[in-house]
């Protein structure tokens, strides 16, 4: 596609419940991100992957989040025994280069009850 | 570490009227710099971005930004706002020692009629 792709764009989840989010980035775009945005709490940097070098994994906020990219495109994240502070929208975005400009997409909107 | 502080969380004005939004940034080198533009359930767009050179950026929409090294700013201007920029806008900091792009917290726009 000629953009960022996130699926699911809403997933609501119980408490307690794995969940899975999905990232196509753009086609030849190196690097991705994952961003968490919380009501009036900005965009808070999670994971960077860039090409074949070990992932920035500094902004994780517990062991119970990881992500992966598979064959330097798609890159899922996971979130196990899902609290309800993690409730968020999650944004991937992916760029050219470390200084290229990011292309977001337009997030899942994450929902734990 | 950089940091990057929006002091304005809410700024309401009046359609034709001009605006300035602000952005401050803590590093001691030159930083690139973003301003970056989300309406509401969709991802992030770049507006325009600070490299190096003339200090004074142009960007997509009409608007623009100027690089201040003494106040360690970086605010985004308009001179003339449009209903339709009625959304949030982010500053955000990347430098050459870290992969990640930090994101301040956001300044939403409201625009009256």
């Amino acid at each position: 596609g000629a953009g960022v792709s996130q699926s699911p764009s809403n997933k609501v989840t119980e408490k307690g419940k794995d969940v899975e989010l999905r990232c196509d980035p753009i086609s030849g775009h190196t690097a991705l991100y994952w961003y968490r945005q919380s009501l009036g709490q900005g965009l808070e940097f999670l994971i960077y992957f860039q090409g074949n070098s070990a992932p920035d994994k500094s902004g994780l906020p517990s062991d119970r989040f990881s992500a992966e990219r598979t064959g330097g495109s798609v890159s899922t994240l996971t979130i196990q025994r899902t609290q309800q502070e993690d409730s968020a929208v999650y944004l991937c975005a992916s760029s050219l280069a470390l200084e290229s400009p990011l292309h977001f997409g337009n997030g899942t909107r994450l929902t734990v009850t | 570490a950089q940091s990057v502080t929006q002091p304005d969380i809410h700024i309401t004005v009046s359609e034709g009227a001009s605006l300035e939004l602000r952005c401050n940034y803590s590093y001691g080198a030159t930083p690139y710099l973003f301003w970056y533009v989300q309406s509401p359930g969709q991802g992030l767009q770049l507006l325009l971005k600070y490299f190096s050179g003339d200090t004074l950026v142009q960007g997509i929409k009409g608007f623009e930004a100027e690089f201040k090294r003494s106040q360690s700013s970086f605010n985004l201007r308009k001179p003339s706002v449009h209903w339709s920029d009625a959304a949030e806008y982010f500053c955000a900091v990347l430098t050459g020692t870290a992969s990640k792009l930090t994101f301040g917290t956001g300044t939403r726009l409201q625009v009256t009629l």
